[in-house]
């Protein structure tokens, strides 16, 4: 079984639409993360959600908005796409705690757009 | 700004040779330090960790040293193979924060047979 799924794997989309992207982990963790990989490969933290807390990267637009709907769920929304937005996007989970930071991560779903 | 970095973008070795990626951090209050590796089309994976009491960790074919006197952390890889070939991040964590990993830019190992 996956720990840390999401969908679609490829999403090829025109500007100025609106997308989601959804996430599930059945490890039971508490925290989950969205993390943007540019084509440089380098990894940036764009939100960090628990049942208490959403963290957000100040440097994240607001047209990006995590969703929740219970503990195992994290899904991206993406509102008027802008070709800038194309990148891979990474759901992670972790237990959250200073003895669990460990990061499991989905596969990633690479977002183009036109 | 990064807080975490690393020295080399790319590095290429012989299969059976050693590699070292290393990796700079300019946060003196991190406390724990992980290695991810991420292959082609695949999220990164977890490969080791370390916290700040520590200044060595030995895994399978893996080590980790931590220098907090110069912020450097690096990530020895014994006798490479083929199979090791892919992208690797070293990643901080802040004391007393949120617990969210910082990345850094990552270093490409590449292993030719």
């Amino acid at each position: 079984d996956t720990a840390v799924s999401q969908t679609p794997k490829y999403l090829v989309t025109q500007m100025g639409n609106d997308k989601s992207i959804k996430c599930e982990q059945n490890l039971g963790h508490d925290t989950m993360y969205w993390y943007k990989q540019d084509s440089k490969k380098f990894l940036k933290i764009m939100f960090s959600y628990n049942n208490k807390e959403l963290i957000i990267n100040e440097t994240v637009p607001n047209r990006f908005s995590p969703k929740s709907p219970d503990k195992a769920h994290l899904n991206l929304h993406i509102n008027s796409l802008e070709l800038g937005d194309s990148a891979v996007y990474f759901c992670a989970s972790s237990g959250g705690t200073p003895t669990n930071e460990k990061l499991f991560f989905g596969s990633g779903t690479q977002l183009s757009v036109l | 700004g990064e807080s975490v970095g690393l020295h080399l973008p790319t590095l290429s070795v012989q299969e059976g040779d050693n590699s070292i990626i290393n990796c700079a951090y300019s946060n003196s209050a991190s406390d724990y330090f992980i290695w991810y590796k991420q292959e082609s089309g695949k999220g990164p994976q977890f490969i080791i960790d370390i916290r700040s009491n520590m200044d060595k960790r030995q895994g399978q074919r893996v080590t980790v040293l931590l220098n907090k006197t110069v912020k450097h952390l690096s990530l020895q890889i014994a006798a490479t193979q083929p199979g090791d070939s892919a992208v690797y991040f070293c990643a901080e964590t802040l004391s007393g924060g949120s617990y969210i990993p910082t990345f850094g830019r990552g270093t490409s190992l590449i292993v030719h047979p």
